[in-house]
């Protein structure tokens, strides 16, 4: 089946420092990838997306591209800030044939930035 | 805010009773799905509603848990029979199917403890 595997964490980051976080996929067919975030407290929030080979998704400063010769979509940010501390979850949305694109989600990643 | 929205955000119950799940998806949003997450782990799929249709169960979800979603507009997700096993985070999503892909989002989740 589908699987996702990111980088373990925790990550600690002094702030304005480079941020890479890897994330690797198994999938049949031409997924859509996704990085998601989650901030204390809050629900699930899509960050960026990419839906097909050499897409880049990017938003607020991150970024992602869809590899497929590496089966990669890892998450990039020149410079990090207190705000981004948060954790991280790659995922991959497939048709599943029974009418649903579920996503299959990784681990996560818990970033921390300190000033 | 015409976001998703699940209702009880935390329960706590002891092991053996019966506890319900509601969720209110964006209003034109035609798929809703139900994860969960436990502790450092990412969301993992349940269920899928297209309409008030359930076209997918994943096999997490045990003959304890049942989902329904009549008209499809809110739905509910109960658990029979609550065993520790079942203490995690329960989140609802909807979406509307975009060109390439179908983006979900996510409501806060509940919070279900088992004692």
């Amino acid at each position: 089946g589908d699987s996702v595997t990111q980088m373990e964490g925790p990550v600690t980051l002094s702030e304005e420092a480079f941020l890479t976080i890897n994330c690797t996929y198994t999938a049949t067919g031409y997924p859509s990838l996704f990085w998601y975030v989650q901030y204390p407290g809050e629900g699930l929030q899509l960050l960026l997306k990419a839906t097909k080979a050499d897409d880049k998704g990017s938003n607020k400063g991150f970024e992602a591209t869809y590899r497929k010769e590496t089966t990669s979509f890892h998450l990039e940010k020149g410079s990090v800030q207190v705000s981004d501390s948060a954790v991280y979850f790659c995922a991959l949305e497939a048709y599943s044939g029974a009418g649903s694109y579920q996503l299959t989600f990784g681990k996560g990643t818990k970033l921390s930035v300190i000033p | 805010d015409t976001g998703v929205s699940q209702d009880p955000r935390h329960k706590i119950t002891k092991r053996g009773q019966n506890v319900t799940f509601r969720c209110d998806p964006i209003s034109e949003h035609n798929r809703l799905y139900w994860y969960r997450q436990t502790l450092g782990q990412g969301p993992e799929f349940l269920t899928y509603f297209q309409n008030e249709a359930q076209l997918e169960k994943s096999r997490l979800l045990s003959d304890r848990f049942s989902a329904e979603r009549p008209k499809g507009s809110f739905s509910t997700l109960e658990i029979q029979r609550t065993e520790q096993g079942d203490s995690a985070m329960y989140l609802c999503a909807s979406g509307s199917v975009g060109t390439y892909y179908n983006e979900q989002f996510f409501g806060p989740g509940t919070r279900l403890t088992v004692l």
